[in-house]
């Protein structure tokens, strides 16, 4: 119930493209979903989040689709550029134990090509 | 601005023994959390602290232990190294007093064990 599940585990899109990620989760008591983005030799940084009674989130060309009662979310990214090569992770979070803690999905690796 | 700041950025050590991975961040945040990263599992939990002189254990808690002496440092410790313990180690912190608040990662450090 803890899990978060997503996919693909990688995906290649032509510049000018949309990249789509997709995550699903089963614990209906969490209530924030951040997305990460990671490159290569550095640490997560959060990219964009949504609150689970708000059902789409943009930021620019980042935007976050929320479907309650799926229990599913996904990052879309609008006209992908190289430099959004990358690997994303969704995420998961509640408060457990006196802290809030996040449950990680395990990641997309991202490429887009010139 | 260094917000996270993890050392050493890489080590390699031979099977059985010890050493400590040393976090610190300059954002003044009560909860921190060390997470490895291994390919195709996302992140998990090692350990966590809420405040200074508190920690709790994680998703894997097993080969690891943890200090929090400062609020600004927590310490993760490797008391019989294992080839299984080979990944890469990201702390994080966040802020206490707000509800959906992000955890700031640092760039990670890379541990061989051989």
């Amino acid at each position: 119930q803890q899990q978060v599940k997503q996919s693909p585990q990688s995906l290649i899109v032509q510049k000018g493209g949309i990249s789509i990620i997709n995550c699903a989760y089963e614990n209906t008591a969490f209530d924030y979903f951040p997305w990460y983005q990671q490159f290569p030799g550095k640490g997560p940084a959060l990219l964009i989040a949504i609150r689970p009674d708000v059902s789409e989130k943009k930021e620019g060309r980042f935007t976050i689709s929320f479907n309650k009662s799926a229990k599913q979310f996904s990052l879309h990214i609008m006209d992908s550029q190289p430099g959004d090569s990358a690997t994303y992770f969704c995420a998961a979070s509640k408060k457990m134990d006196s802290s809030y803690k996040l449950i990680f999905g395990s990641g997309t690796r991202l490429l887009v090509r010139p | 601005n260094a917000g996270v700041t993890q050392t050493p950025k890489f080590r390699v050590l031979k099977t059985g023994q010890s050493m400590t991975l040393l976090c610190a961040q300059d954002m003044n945040h009560e909860y921190m959390y060390w997470y490895r990263q291994d390919p195709g599992m996302g992140l998990r939990l090692i350990h966590y602290s809420v405040g200074e002189g508190t920690t709790a254990k994680g998703e894997v808690p097993d080969g690891y232990n943890v200090s929090r002496l400062k609020k600004q440092n927590f310490l993760l410790g490797l008391e019989s190294a294992a080839p299984s313990q080979t990944s890469v180690y990201f702390c994080a912190s966040r802020n206490r007093a707000l509800k959906n608040q992000p955890q700031h990662f640092g760039d990670g450090t890379r541990l061989s064990i051989l």
